[in-house]
């Protein structure tokens, strides 16, 4: 079961523009959200974090919302860089027993910004 | 500390062959995951450890998977008599996990690469 989904396999933006990458999830007892970003040859690399207490978070050009109602979060990169080019997932984690610390990724977003 | 180091980076082998990847995680880190990445989706958890206790395994693909960490440092994930369908990435991850300490960010290594022929 796919309990972290992103829909949308790729995305392109034109650089200086927003980016907005969404994950959907199903299970209900997540209550850490994170991005993770990810370059050929390279393992991913930790972006930003939510907790499921809050709806916003936000480092920088990076922002997470979460919509909790909706199992729903998004990522905005807002001015958007060439160098934002990469595999975006979209993960979460159950805190409970000894799942804690194991995190469920989604399959991933293409994001290709543009000069 | 250089991060999480995997070895070898590639491997290619013919199927029915054992193989073995090491990981060393980040020398403060409690715990280590293994992951392995298939086209086109996102790391799958495989195990993971606290110190040298393995507190999950069940997610192993089969038993022709099996993984030690034998000191509390370094682990290996070795896959026996393989098959054309574990052709994937392995990643292995390190964390320090802390009670109640917010979300457990995990830090990867770049991966060590299985070719099955």
């Amino acid at each position: 079961d796919q309990q972290v989904k992103q829909n949308s396999p790729s995305l392109s933006v034109q650089e200086g523009r927003i980016s907005i990458l969404n994950c959907d999830y199903t299970n209900s007892m997540f209550d850490y959200f994170l991005w993770y970003k990810k370059y050929p040859a390279e393992g991913p690399t930790f972006l930003i974090s939510i907790s499921s207490i809050k709806d916003k978070n936000e480092d920088g050009r990076f922002t997470v919302f979460l919509n909790k109602s909706a199992k729903h979060l998004s990522l905005h990169i807002v001015p958007s860089q060439p160098g934002d080019s990469a595999v975006y997932f979209c993960a979460a984690n159950h805190a409970g027993g000894t799942s804690y610390g194991k995190l469920t990724f989604g399959q991933g977003t293409i994001l290709t910004v543009h000069p | 500390d250089t991060g999480v180091s995997q070895d070898p980076r590639h491997k290619i082998t013919k199927r029915g062959q054992n193989v073995t990847f090491r990981c060393d995680p980040i020398s403060e880190h409690n715990r280590l995951y293994w992951y392995r990445q298939t086209l086109g989706q996102g790391p799958e958890f495989l195990t993971y450890f606290q110190n040298e206790a393995q507190l999950e395994k069940s997610r192993l693909l089969s038993d022709r998977f099996s993984a030690e960490r034998p000191k509390g440092s370094f682990s290996t994930l070795e896959i026996q008599r393989t098959e054309q369908g574990d052709s994937a990435m392995y990643l292995c991850a390190s964390s320090l996990a802390r009670v109640n300490s917010g979300a457990n960010v995990l830090t990867f290594g770049a991966g060590s690469r299985l070719t099955v022929l």
